[in-house]
């Protein structure tokens, strides 16, 4: 089956900075590619997301590139606020099976 | 509030027990996916029912089983459990198959002593 990694696992960064979260996938039939933030005591909530004939999507603050070729995806979050502190996931999708990363916590220092 | 409500939000069992999760989907949802997410093993897909069907199954164990109802809620069923069964569960729903939007519930929180 298909292999997420996720890295940092823990990233601290000052408000106003960017953040970068990058991902790899193991199966070249992946296609769907979401990124969800969860927050403590609640359910994942998808921010942003990209299918595999996308290079690069972005939704204000937020963008997500893929490299198909290299199997990788990565989340961008410019001018963090502390409202970004969270556990972002990153998934792969494949046949209807959502396969996810082990999750990165963003602390964004004020 | 993403529309999608799950019962119990806790519980606590002893094992060797059965307990039913239940997802009511968002309103004009088809599809319900099932997951697990445990301290040492991440978020983890169980299972996906689309329109009472089941479409896709992840990592779910013998001992766990799911259903959609004619209504479109769902139930989760988990049976002789084990200590390492203790997990949250979380349930989403989308309007149609994979690759589009999943909204997921609060979750239930699931202790086994």
């Amino acid at each position: 089956g298909e292999n997420v990694e996720q890295h940092p696992s823990t990233l601290s960064v000052q408000e106003g900075d960017s953040a970068v979260i990058k991902c790899t996938y193991s199966d070249s039939a992946s296609n769907y590619f979401p990124w969800y933030k969860q927050e403590l005591g609640k359910g994942p909530q998808l921010i942003i997301d990209i299918r595999s004939n996308v290079g690069e999507k972005k939704d204000q603050r937020i963008a997500v590139t893929l490299n198909k070729t290299a199997k990788h995806f990565s989340l961008h979050i410019t001018e963090t606020q502390p409202e970004d502190s969270a556990v972002y996931f990153c998934a792969a999708e494949q046949i209807n099976k959502f396969y996810f990363g082990s999750g990165t916590k963003l602390n964004v220092k004020p | 509030d993403s529309g999608v409500t799950q019962t119990p939000k806790h519980l606590i069992t002893a094992t060797g027990q059965r307990v039913t999760l239940r997802c009511s989907p968002r309103s004009g949802d088809l599809s319900v996916y099932w997951y697990q997410q445990s301290l040492d093993q991440g978020l983890q897909f169980l299972i996906q029912y689309y329109n009472g069907e089941e479409r896709a199954k992840g990592n779910i164990l013998e001992r766990f089983s799911a259903q959609q109802f004619p209504d479109l809620h769902s139930e989760l069923n988990l049976s002789s459990l084990e200590l390492g069964d203790s997990a949250l569960y979380f349930c989403a729903s989308s309007v149609r198959l994979a690759t589009n939007e999943q909204f997921f519930g609060p979750g239930t929180r699931l202790t086994v002593l």
